[in-house]
């Protein structure tokens, strides 16, 4: 398997853009995870799906931030309007299930410069 | 304790030198405790799962020890090198929230 795979690596758009994020997670894992990485957070879980169904989205910055799971294998992670201050490195990760002790891996990330 | 916390946030040593570092985390409705090291520029990489109170694992030089009744696991490092320069994340539940890292910088 390919691993978690992201894209785009990078994104730059301006203020007021709709801009999203997508994650192919690796096949036969349950669970996927979006998190963001910030200076002030460090790694910032956003939102969590099980099943393809989400589970925990209290980690959402606000109303801006949708995220859609609509198979196995695809997710995303919109944003609308993008700010600057939602630049970062927003990483996907998937799992078997971590709450039965199974590590999760991690996408490469996808760098997101809003200007 | 509601949230993952880690400690210390940073932390410098020599080379050749041990180290530990601990993470605290919410003891009720305790389902894994997970280690991570994260690069700078990489991607976090799972170090350990842990899932049994008093459970110890091992992979070289680094080590964990779980205490799920109070609450806490320590990361512990055997004679530091350069390359285990990293910060190191713990998280916990299932749905996998970490704390804020401590930063490790291992000086040749």
């Amino acid at each position: 398997d390919a691993g978690v795979i992201q894209s785009p690596r990078h994104e730059v758009t301006e203020m007021g853009q709709e801009v999203t994020l997508r994650c192919k997670p690796i096949s036969g894992h349950n669970s996927l995870f979006w998190y963001r990485q910030t200076m002030m957070r460090g790694l910032e879980l956003l939102i969590y799906f099980n099943n393809n169904v989400p589970i925990d989205d209290s980690g959402m910055p606000e109303d801006r931030f949708s995220a859609k799971m609509p198979n196995a294998s695809f997710s995303t992670l919109k944003i609308q309007p993008s700010e600057p201050r939602d630049s970062a490195v927003y990483f996907c990760a998937s799992s078997p299930y971590p709450g039965q002790g199974t590590e999760a891996f991690f996408g490469q990330g996808t760098r997101l410069t809003v200007v | 304790i509601l949230n993952v916390e880690q400690s210390p946030q940073s932390l410098h040593v020599q080379e050749g030198d041990s180290t530990n570092f601990t993470c605290s985390f919410p003891s009720s409705n305790f389902y894994a405790l997970h280690w991570y090291r994260w690069e700078t520029a990489k991607s976090p990489e799972a170090l350990f799962v842990m899932t049994l109170n008093g459970d110890e694992k091992k992979k070289g030089r680094i080590s964990a020890t779980l205490n799920t009744k109070e609450g806490y696991s320590y990361l512990y490092i055997k004679g530091s090198q350069p390359e285990d320069s990293a910060t190191y994340l713990c998280g916990s539940q299932g749905n996998l929230i970490f704390g804020k890292g401590t930063k490790l910088s291992v000086k040749p």
